[in-house]
């Protein structure tokens, strides 16, 4: 079945050049998250999607990170003018509703690498 | 920070044997969710347990979940080498969407 999809798996770029992520959602979940995740660290919360709601973006580290999600399914992570602190594996969730009551279903991330 | 704190952050075990992993919170919960995560991959939901449960079961997993104390178990009986990973009980608030994680306990299985 389909699960929720993210590409690139692995992402290697320089320093100061902008990178897209992208998640494919499980068909039918309203709900989608994005995490960051460093060595050996649990999961960071980024942003929240619900719906035609605006997003949560609470979570987001800088103004060089932003997200979309067009037509309420797939989504794209920006992050513009890497940092080498940026390097970690950013996760995609969805869920049929909110989250803290409904099971997330996690993608295997794009692991992102800045030289 | 809220977070489910996960412990021990590792354990070791030879496989046959049980896995025990708790976890404590700090906030009232709706429910509790363990996730297992295998290296360089995903995190996958293994069970939610209501704050009205105290214990649930599913295949070889057992949950606990005591909200006086503010604390969950997970019970992995007869462990595999493929239950090697690492295992979370991200902390949701009651009327919360969000998840909050901690580091996790790493579980290996040794053959």
């Amino acid at each position: 079945g389909a699960g929720v999809s993210q590409s690139p798996s692995n992402k290697v770029t320089e320093k100061g050049k902008d990178v897209e992520l992208r998640c494919d959602p499980i068909s039918g979940h309203t709900a989608l998250y994005w995490y960051r995740q460093s060595l050996g660290q649990g999961l960071e919360f980024l942003i929240y999607f619900q719906g035609n709601s605006a997003p949560d973006k609470s979570g987001l580290p800088s103004d060089r990170f932003s997200a979309e999600r067009t037509g309420g399914s797939v989504s794209t992570l920006t992050i513009q003018r890497t940092q080498q602190e940026d390097s970690a594996v950013y996760l995609c969730a969805s869920s049929l509703g909110a989250g803290g009551v409904q099971p997330q279903h996690f993608g295997d991330g794009t692991r992102l690498s800045i030289l | 920070s809220q977070q489910g704190e996960e412990d021990p952050q590792a354990l070791s075990i030879q496989e046959g044997e049980n896995a025990t992993m708790n976890c404590s919170y700090k906030t009232s919960i709706n429910n509790l969710q363990w996730y297992r995560q295998n290296s360089g991959r995903g995190l996958v939901h293994l069970i939610l347990i209501r704050s009205n449960e105290r214990e649930k079961h599913s295949g070889r997993l057992r949950v606990t979940l005591d909200t006086s104390k503010k604390s969950s178990s997970l019970l992995i009986t007869a462990s595999r080498a493929a239950d090697t990973a690492s295992y979370f009980c991200p902390e949701s608030s009651a009327g919360s969407y969000q998840l909050t994680f901690g580091k996790g306990t790493k579980l290996s299985v040794i053959p």
